[in-house]
């Protein structure tokens, strides 16, 4: 079965440089969900989109933002990145019929350096 | 506000003897729970869940769950463990569109 893609897996960027992530959800999936997972950390929740719409929102910088394209693709844009960005990224995806359970990415590894 | 307490940080036990992983939440209302499982650089997959039926759940790989609504509980069990459950595991609670992951739980298998 299809499951949720995130490119791209590994990124390594410098101090002040902007980064992309994108996330694809599994088919027919209208909700994605971005978490945040520093080094020993538990995920923390950024932000979820419903039917491209900012649906909820944790604690994502203001140097970050997000979208739901008409795909229900997502991409999260960072800025001005920081040594403390350096993260494991997940996107999660769900939909109506599986409204309580997230299927997880393999997430994207951002290493700022 | 909804919360997710894991206590123990890490849990060691022998191949072969039972796990036990503790979960606690808080939620204002009808929760939904979750378990999910994360080895090493690797994505989190879910193990079992809670949505309101049956208060013991089972899930993958012998594991499984009660949920103790007077004790706000969600633990996680296993009758026998296996070296390839050492992970990193999670209790998440949702209620709502909010998703609150515990701090996890570090489980090890001792040969």
């Amino acid at each position: 079965a299809a499951g949720v893609i995130q490119s791209p897996r590994h990124l390594i960027k410098e101090k002040r440089e902007t980064a992309t992530l994108k996330c694809y959800p599994i088919p027919r999936h209208d909700t994605v969900y971005w978490y945040q997972q520093g080094p020993g950390q538990d995920p923390q929740f950024l932000i979820s989109f419903y039917e491209k719409m900012q649906s909820d929102k944790g604690s994502i910088p203001d140097r970050f933002s997000a979208q739901q394209f008409s795909d229900y693709h997502s991409e999260l844009n960072m800025s001005s990145l920081e040594l403390g960005d350096s993260a494991l990224y997940f996107c999660a995806s769900s939909s109506k019929t599986s409204y309580n359970e997230q299927f997880f990415g393999p997430g994207t590894r951002l290493t700022v350096l | 506000a909804q919360s997710v307490t894991q206590l123990d940080s890490h849990v060691s036990v022998s191949e072969g003897t039972p796990v036990l992983l503790r979960c606690n939440y808080s939620s204002s209302y009808s929760p939904s729970l979750f378990w999910y499982v994360q080895h090493p650089n690797k994505g989190l997959q879910l193990l079992l869940k809670y949505t309101s039926a049956a208060t013991l759940v089972k899930g993958i790989n012998g594991f499984e769950a009660e949920f103790k609504k007077s004790e706000t509980s969600f633990h996680l069990t296993k009758p026998s463990a296996h070296m390839s459950d050492a992970a990193e595991y999670f209790c998440v609670v949702r209620t709502g569109q909010n998703f609150v992951f515990g701090p996890g739980t570090r489980l090890s298998v001792l040969p």
